[in-house]
């Protein structure tokens, strides 16, 4: 089935320690995204890439790094993890690139509490 | 400052219509998104305006005002699965999406 892989689901992180949320489509889509979602807030652009090989920051990038060595994965790091890192992570792709209006399809969502 | 703003809860009874208003001020425009969310999974496209006007997609209608800076999402002969938060998401001048934080509609029965 077409669609975004994340993983993991779930995790409990202590501080301080570094995490990856993995990300792979396989719908060739050529944009990728990390958003963040908390209770009472929109979701919260994290950091972007409009293609493979390129990225950049959205809203609310401090903490996190992205890397985007092929169309299909899209990792999300946080290098040295802190509580208020605690949220859902959600991976979106969407296939217009860096123009256009585009719809975006997520992934399921990697639920990460640090504590 | 860009800003979406949504009612965060609606309460609705099965078979009724709902209405979940959006009110969006962003840098410039190129339309605005309504996505689906159920509990504890992802959010999914239900539509996307960028003219004035009224779409119709079976029960689900979604309407946009430019001039007014508002959108509707309008639900129709509402069933429980239509139990979820409903999300709306405008464009900006640089296609960067805003979010506002999503209506929590329950449906009763």
């Amino acid at each position: 089935i077409a669609g975004i892989t994340q993983a993991p689901t779930s995790q409990i992180l202590a501080a301080g320690r570094r995490m990856t949320l993995r990300c792979t489509q396989d719908m060739r889509h050529n944009a990728m995204y990390w958003y963040r979602q908390d209770l009472g807030l929109g979701l919260r652009l994290i950091h972007y890439s409009n293609t493979a090989g390129t990225t950049g920051k959205g809203e609310v990038p401090d903490g996190y790094s992205v890397s985007r060595a092929n169309t299909d994965d899209f990792p999300l790091t946080l290098a040295s993890a802190v509580p208020s890192q605690t949220s859902v992570y959600f991976c979106a792709s969407s296939g217009g690139g860096s123009s256009g209006a585009n719809v975006l399809t997520f992934g399921a969502g990697s639920r990460l509490t640090v504590l | 400052g860009q800003n979406i703003d949504q009612p965060t809860e609606m309460t609705a009874t099965e078979g009724a219509i709902v209405q979940i208003n959006c009110t969006y001020q962003t840098s410039g425009f190129n339309g605005l998104f309504w996505y689906q969310q159920h509990a504890g999974e992802a959010p999914t496209f239900l539509s996307y305006n960028v003219l004035d006007g009224l779409e119709e997609k079976g029960r689900f209608s979604s309407f946009l005002s430019r001039s007014k800076g508002y959108s509707y999402l309008l639900l129709k002969e509402l069933q429980m699965k239509d139990s979820a938060s409903y999300l709306c998401s405008g464009v900006d001048s640089n296609y960067q999406l805003i979010w506002g934080a999503g209506t929590k509609l329950i449906i009763k029965p």
